[in-house]
């Protein structure tokens, strides 16, 4: 089954230590999408990258860093500048890039939730 | 940039009702607007998305609306049942061009459909 693969899905660390969420995706897309969601808000963007080796920042970059070495891959590092770190991360992918099917679904993953104390 | 408001208050129905949930938006009008189911603990699921010059959409139980002057889009599930409580976001193109397939999301409403 095509799908994308959030792992792990519970995550706990000590403040002041980075830590990576892991994103893989068979589906073919281009395009990947790192989001962080916390209770009672919207879904925020964090990272998106439309093609490999390319990536740019969203709404609420500060704090994390990405990379995108591999179309399937899309991993994200929390860091310790990050303030508030804990909270439900959700990775996406879609056909894209920009200017293509532009209006095509966000497939997610389950998403890891993060604690950090 | 756009805002997107969807009631944060749950929504309480009975089985067999239709659902009515809304999102508004408050800046320009998108050229679609997307609809994602979310399970406690899960990612969103893709439901349905309407383009602009559409003004109903419709797939099973399902019917989504879609009003420009109001500046808002209307989600329906008819013959409602128990299985159908979730968490509902709409999401819209995050720029007027929408550049890199970039959404916007609201902070979704909770449905509980009782038996």
């Amino acid at each position: 089954d095509g799908g994308i693969t959030q792992s792990p899905k519970y995550l706990f660390r000590k403040e002041g230590q980075n830590v990576t969420l892991s994103c893989e995706q068979n589906l073919n897309h281009d395009a990947m999408y790192w989001y962080r969601q916390d209770p009672g808000q919207g879904l925020r963007l964090i990272y998106y990258s439309q093609i490999v080796n390319d990536f740019q920042k969203g709404d609420i970059a500060e704090g994390y860093s990405v990379s995108r070495e591999k179309k399937e891959s899309f991993p994200l590092t929390v860091t310790s500048a990050q303030k508030n770190p804990t909270a439900f991360y959700l990775c996406a992918s879609s056909i894209g890039p920009a200017g293509g099917l532009s209006n095509s679904p966000l497939h997610f993953g389950n998403g890891t939730r993060l604690t950090v104390t | 940039s756009q805002k997107i408001e969807q009631n944060s208050e749950a929504l309480n129905i009975q089985e067999g009702k239709t659902a009515t949930l809304t999102c508004n938006y408050t800046n320009y009008s998108p050229a679609y607007l997307q609809w994602y189911r979310q399970d406690p603990g899960r990612g969103p699921v893709f439901l349905l998305l309407i383009r602009e010059n559409e003004k109903e959409k419709r797939k099973e139980r399902l019917k989504v609306t879609f009003d420009t002057t109001l500046k808002q889009s209307l989600f329906h599930i008819t013959a409602s049942q128990p299985a159908d409580s979730a968490t509902y976001l709409c999401a819209l193109p995050a720029s007027l061009n929408n550049a890199g397939n970039m959404l916007t999301f609201g902070g979704g409403t909770r449905l509980m459909v009782k038996p």
